[in-house]
């Protein structure tokens, strides 16, 4: 599973809050990645970080945020959130291995619900 | 940018028959590589199984092979003796040559019927 944890599983939260989600890995991946995954869209790229502090946006980068201080760690933010921003968010490393290796691996998912 | 197709939304299968997944993919790039994944009711996304364009032989594990037609720009994955585990959705996938980035189709649900 490439030690991929994410937290939390699930949240309900309200028009307006902030929400951060949380991606913990633990093999020391460079490249870790956001994804929103939608009924009838697939997984859309939302950010992603080739190192730390290193991050760059996605195809669906608007109203959120990440940052990223230590390897293991990637935050995903929401500023105020809003009801399009109701998801599943996936978090997945880009495999180490030298030349060839392009996969990724994905954590569990995070369900969020905005009302 | 770099598109990806799954154009079969839903299919349904008998246990033990073969299946095939379609999908097609825009590209500019001369190396790349295709992905096929899986999400069961779980949710857990997993890697099936993965194909390098510079490759010519497809790629086969297990009863999982795909069907990579570089000039038609087409990567089907065909599923063997079909199995009630193997209902999920399948996504396809493609990197953007040098980039570090995946671009995935909308996915395809798969069922496996008794």
């Amino acid at each position: 599973d490439a030690g991929i944890t994410q937290s939390p599983r699930h949240k309900v939260t309200e028009t307006g809050t902030p929400v951060t989600l949380r991606c913990h890995q633990t093999e020391n991946h460079r490249y870790m990645y956001w994804y929103r995954q939608d009924p009838g869209h697939g997984l859309r790229l939302i950010h992603y970080s080739y190192g730390v502090k290193d991050t760059d946006k996605g195809e669906v980068s608007d109203g959120y945020s990440v940052s990223r201080s230590k390897t293991e760690d990637f935050l995903l933010t929401l500023e105020s959130a809003t009801s399009s921003q109701t998801s599943v968010y996936f978090c997945a490393i880009r495999a180490s291995g030298g030349y060839g290796v392009r996969e990724q691996y994905f954590g569990p998912g995070t369900r969020l619900t905005v009302t | 940018a770099q598109t990806v197709t799954q154009s079969q939304p839903e299919m349904s299968v008998q246990e033990a028959e073969t299946v095939t997944l379609s999908c097609t993919y825009d590209t500019s790039e001369s190396n790349y590589y295709l992905f096929w994944y899986k999400q069961p009711p779980s949710r857990q996304m997993i890697l099936v199984i993965r194909q390098e364009a510079y490759k010519q032989q497809n790629a086969t594990e297990n009863r999982f092979s795909v069907n990579f037609q570089k000039a038609a720009k087409s990567f089907s994955l065909k599923i063997s003796d079909s199995q009630l585990g193997d209902t999920a959705m399948y996504f396809c996938a493609a990197d953007q040559g040098g980039s570090e980035k995946l671009v995935f189709g909308k996915g395809m649900k798969l069922t496996v019927n008794p």
